[in-house]
C-alpha cells in the first residue's frame, strides 16, 4: 500500500534457518503493526510499536519471534529456527497525524 | 478527557522575525512531548523530544520548552525564513500500555512571507 513497503515480497527458507522481514514507512507514520495471516484465514495481531517503544509484544507466538524499532522508523520481524507453521502472509500497517490506517503488501513466508 | 489544544491555528510572519507556538495538553500521566513540522505534501518531520525533566531543547534555530506543571509547551522560532512556512503539530505520548496512547494537536500553520 502507498506509505508503506516491505520487502522480500516473497521468502522461501528451510526450516531452522532464521529470517527477517523488514516494514519501512514514510516520514510520519507513528504507529506501525505486525500481523500474520495464514491461507485462508483472519489477520492475527503479532505486535506494535509506537515511535521505537514496544508497546505490545503479546500476539508474539512465542520467543523465537522477536521485533523492533530501533529508530522509530524502519522495522524488522525476526523469526529464529523457522518452522513450517511460520509459513504465512506478513504484513505490517502504520498510522499516525493524519494519515489513515495503511497495510503494506506484505512478505508472503514459506517455510520447507 | 486527554486532550492537546495548539494556538494560534494559522500565524503570518515577516522573514526574519520570530514567533512563538503554543501547545497545552491535559495527557496524563504525561511520557513525553514532541514537536513535528509538517511541509505540504510531505510527512512530518520531528523537531524536538522533550520528557518529563526537560526544561528546554533547541535545534538549530528551533528551541521547545516544557512546563510540565502547567502542563504547557511553546516552540519558538528564530530569524524566520521562508523554508520554515509550514504545520507544526505536538503530540503527546501518555504513560499507558493501551494503543490510544497518542495525543495529537492539530497544529499551527505558519506562514512567513518576504
Amino acid at each position: 500500500g502507498a506509505g508503506v513497503s516491505q520487502s522480500p515480497r516473497y521468502k522461501v527458507t528451510k526450516r531452522g534457518q532464521d529470517v527477517a522481514l523488514r516494514c519501512d514507512p514514510i516520514s510520519g507514520h507513528v504507529s506501525l503493526y505486525w500481523y500474520r495471516q495464514a491461507l485462508g484465514q483472519g489477520p492475527e495481531f503479532l505486535t506494535y510499536f509506537n515511535y521505537e517503544a514496544q508497546q505490545d509484544k503479546s500476539g508474539l507466538p512465542n520467543d523465537r519471534f522477536s521485533a523492533e524499532r530501533p529508530e522509530g522508523s524502519i522495522s524488522t520481524l525476526t523469526i529464529q529456527r523457522t518452522e513450517q507453521r511460520d509459513s504465512a502472509m506478513y504484513r505490517c500497517a502504520v498510522t499516525g497525524f493524519n494519515y489513515g490506517y495503511t497495510f503494506g503488501s506484505g512478505t508472503r513466508l514459506t517455510v520447507v | 478527557k486527554n486532550q492537546v489544544e495548539q494556538s494560534p491555528q494559522s500565524l503570518i510572519i515577516l522573514e526574519g522575525k520570530n514567533c512563538t507556538l503554543q501547545c497545552n495538553y491535559t495527557v496524563s500521566p504525561f511520557s513525553n512531548l514532541r514537536w513535528y513540522k509538517q511541509d505540504t505534501g510531505r510527512g512530518p518531520v520531528s523537531l524536538t523530544i522533550m520528557t518529563f525533566s526537560e526544561n528546554t531543547k533547541s535545534n538549530g534555530r528551533y528551541t521547545a520548552t516544557l512546563d510540565a506543571d502547567t502542563k504547557q509547551s511553546s516552540l519558538h522560532i528564530t530569524a524566520s525564513q521562508l523554508s520554515d512556512s509550514a504545520s507544526y503539530i505536538c503530540v503527546v505520548t501518555a504513560l499507558l500500555t493501551g494503543a490510544n496512547n497518542l495525543f495529537f494537536g492539530t497544529g499551527t500553520r505558519l506562514t512567513v512571507i518576504p
